[in-house]
């Protein structure tokens, strides 16, 4: 069935450091991928998201863009901050359902 | 933007009992309501699709007896978890879609609900 595996955290860098989050996804058809962001005590919240392979996902600095021949939607920002500390999730959504990776924690000192 | 509120936050209940838990859309009508499950370091898996006025979809392998489902206005949704046991523990997170199953994809989390049961 459908899937999506990311990177264990927690993932911890310095202020204005370069992110990657890697996740891979395994689907049937042609899904839409999202990537969600949760902060401490809130629910998820949409990051960004790309219905189509090759398409770019972009919002706050964070892109991830959507590579069908390698199934991946790995999430980028050149420079984090302080306040990017939360948990993100890969998701995809396929078939009126969606499948969410297990969850990244970034944690972003000063 | 669109905000859907949970209550309570977390709830601490003896094995045996039953729990609610409330899903509520504040600023939208939400025509389907989405339950899921989680548990720690693993993904959200759902659980069951409510659309206001009929009765729950669940999904394979979840007890629709033991986890019941009422979705009786276009803003709240609960969850009764019946007869709890500490299996049961987990963080339950709903979610609302203000569409129909064409704009599934567009849906909106609410904070969770911690469920210990002792």
């Amino acid at each position: 069935g459908d899937s999506v595996t990311q990177m264990e955290g927690p993932v911890t860098l310095s202020e204005e450091a370069f992110l990657t989050i890697n996740c891979t996804y395994t689907a049937t058809g042609y899904p839409s991928l999202f990537w969600y962001v949760q902060y401490p005590g809130e629910g998820l919240q949409l990051l960004l998201k790309a219905t189509k392979a090759d398409d770019k996902g972009s919002n706050k600095g964070f892109e991830a863009t959507y590579r069908k021949e390698t199934t991946s939607f790995h999430l980028e920002k050149g420079s984090v901050q302080v306040s990017d500390s939360a948990v993100y999730f890969c998701a995809l959504y396929n078939f009126n359902k969606f499948y969410f990776g297990s969850g990244t924690k970034l944690n972003v000192k000063p | 933007g669109a905000v859907v509120s949970q209550h309570p936050s977390r709830v601490i209940c003896k094995s045996g009992t039953s729990v609610k838990i409330e899903c509520r859309s504040l600023d939208f009508q939400a025509t389907t309501m989405f339950w899921y499950r989680q548990f720690p370091k693993q993904s959200l898996m759902l659980m069951a699709t409510s659309n206001e006025g009929s009765k729950a979809t669940y999904e394979q392998g979840v007890e629709k007896d033991k986890f019941l489902i009422n979705h009786a206005s276009l803003t709240l949704s609960t969850l009764t978890v019946t007869s709890a046991h500490p299996e049961d523990s987990s963080f339950y997170i709903c979610s609302a879609s203000p569409g129909d199953r064409s704009s599934y994809n567009e849906q909106f989390f609410g904070p969770g609900t911690r469920l210990t049961v002792l």
